[in-house]
């Protein structure tokens, strides 16, 4: 299986508080890409970042890849209630893309 | 609000019963994707679409009979289903292949 893996599986933080959730794959990729997906939901595309880059910010989201160590992770700031959801990675190989385990993340108000 | 339409949102069907999903996008998308998605589970890819033909089918058994009339509208027919068949389809859709993929949220299936 392609598939990524998270850890940890589940995280939980006051509200405020950062978050920070690491994936790690098997191969080569060309990009990898974050979702989130709320309870009942579809999951929500985040952010990508590719292979050649090692570091993306969005808004309170900082993603990190490192190919060396076929991993990334995403560090959510400044936590709000609304983060509570689950986290997927999504290693892009440019022929193959599976979601990884999730990380379920609970922001405590 | 999202931008892929499924429907119906709840399915309940006997094992015998013979139901289609639907799927709709008018984002111009060429590329189409079925997820199964269990409890506390990451989706899993069953079928891709890339330009109205099938270009994935993750061996998926063939009570699953996916089918895409245009290239706004992608069907999942389901015929003969097993309880273990019960779960939240998911569809998405992107530019290309690969490319970050947007969700409808889904019909929760029952099998009863």
């Amino acid at each position: 299986s392609q598939q990524g893996e998270e850890d940890p599986q589940a995280l939980s933080i006051q509200e405020g508080e950062n978050a920070t959730m690491n994936c790690s794959y098997k191969t080569s990729i060309n990009n990898l890409q974050w979702y989130r997906q709320n309870s009942g939901r579809g999951l929500v595309h985040l952010i990508l970042i590719r292979s050649n880059e090692r570091e993306k910010h969005s808004g309170r989201l900082r993603v990190t890849l490192d190919t060396s160590k076929k991993s990334s992770s995403l560090l959510i700031t400044a936590s709000r209630a609304a983060d509570t959801a689950s986290y997927f990675c999504g290693p892009n190989t440019g022929n193959q893309f599976y979601f990884g385990t999730g990380t379920s993340l609970t922001v405590i108000p | 609000d999202t931008e892929v339409t499924q429907t119906p949102k709840h399915l309940v069907m006997g094992m015998t019963n013979k139901k289609s999903l639907k799927c709709e996008q008018h984002m111009g998308h060429r590329a189409m994707y079925w997820y199964k998605q269990k409890a506390k589970k990451p989706p899993e890819l069953m079928f891709v679409y890339s330009y109205e033909k099938l270009s994935i089918n993750e061996s998926v058994p063939s009570r699953f009979s996916p089918e895409c009339p245009n290239s706004s509208l992608l069907n999942l027919h389901l015929h003969a289903l097993q309880p273990e068949d019960s779960a939240l389809y998911l569809c998405a859709s992107s530019q290309q292949d690969w490319q970050p993929q947007h969700f409808g949220d889904g019909t929760r299936l029952s099998i009863l």
